[in-house]
């Protein structure tokens, strides 16, 4: 089955600074990669995506970049806010309705005023 | 729309007791999952359902069960709890097919002492 790493665990960075959080997967076969913010006490939400097919997606300060052929996919944080405080998970997918998300072990962010 | 539900939102269990937790979803979608969140752990998936009529065993499944009740409904039973089961539970639905963004529900935070 597949497996997903992330790195760092924790990542305490200064506001205004950049935070990137990375993650590697192993099964080639993976075609979408979500990454989810979960505030504290809340539900996990969707906040950026990328399919296998793109190499870079941006919103905003948000950003996700896709290597397939090191099978590792990062998430970008430019001009961190204190809002941005939360912890992040990846996950990595097969293609069609019989593969199931496998989700990384979270990366906790913070961000100091 | 009220997106994903959950009840209920706190349990306390003694060992050997047993318990329903309840998810509905109200956006038409097909897939339906359940996960545990552990500290350090990130999202595990217990059982999850491709399309209605249909259930299979996740990563951790053991001393649970799950009901597809129809499209809407996805509930998960603990038959005799464990102190091992305390977790945090989420219950999660995705349209389907190719279209893979999972919505949350609430959570459900269940102590088993």
């Amino acid at each position: 089955g597949e497996n997903v790493e992330q790195h760092p665990s924790t990542l305490s960075v200064q506001e205004g600074d950049s935070a990137v959080i990375k993650c590697t997967y192993s099964d080639s076969a993976s075609n979408y990669f979500p990454w989810y913010k979960q505030e504290l006490g809340k539900r996990p939400q969707l906040i950026i995506d990328i399919r296998s097919n793109v190499g870079e997606k941006k919103d905003q300060r948000i950003a996700v970049t896709l290597n397939k052929t090191a099978k590792h996919f990062s998430l970008h944080i430019t001009e961190t806010q204190p809002e941005d405080s939360a912890v992040y998970f990846c996950a990595a997918r097969g293609p069609g309705g019989s593969y199931i998300p496998t989700f990384g072990r979270g990366t906790s962010l913070i961000v100091h005023p | 729309n009220a997106g994903v539900t959950q009840t209920p939102k706190f349990q306390v269990l003694k060992t050997g007791q047993s318990m329903t937790l309840q998810c509905a979803q109200d956006m038409n979608h097909n897939s339906m999952y359940w996960y545990r969140q552990d500290p350090g752990m990130g999202l595990r998936l217990i059982y999850y359902s491709a399309s209605e009529g249909t259930t299979d065993k996740g990563e951790v499944p053991n001393g649970y069960n799950v009901s597809r009740l129809n499209k809407r409904e996805f509930s998960l039973r603990l038959e005799s709890a464990a102190p091992s089961q305390t977790s945090v539970y989420f219950c999660a639905s995705s349209e389907g097919g190719y279209s893979y963004e999972q919505y949350f529900g609430p959570g459900t935070r269940l102590t088993v002492t």
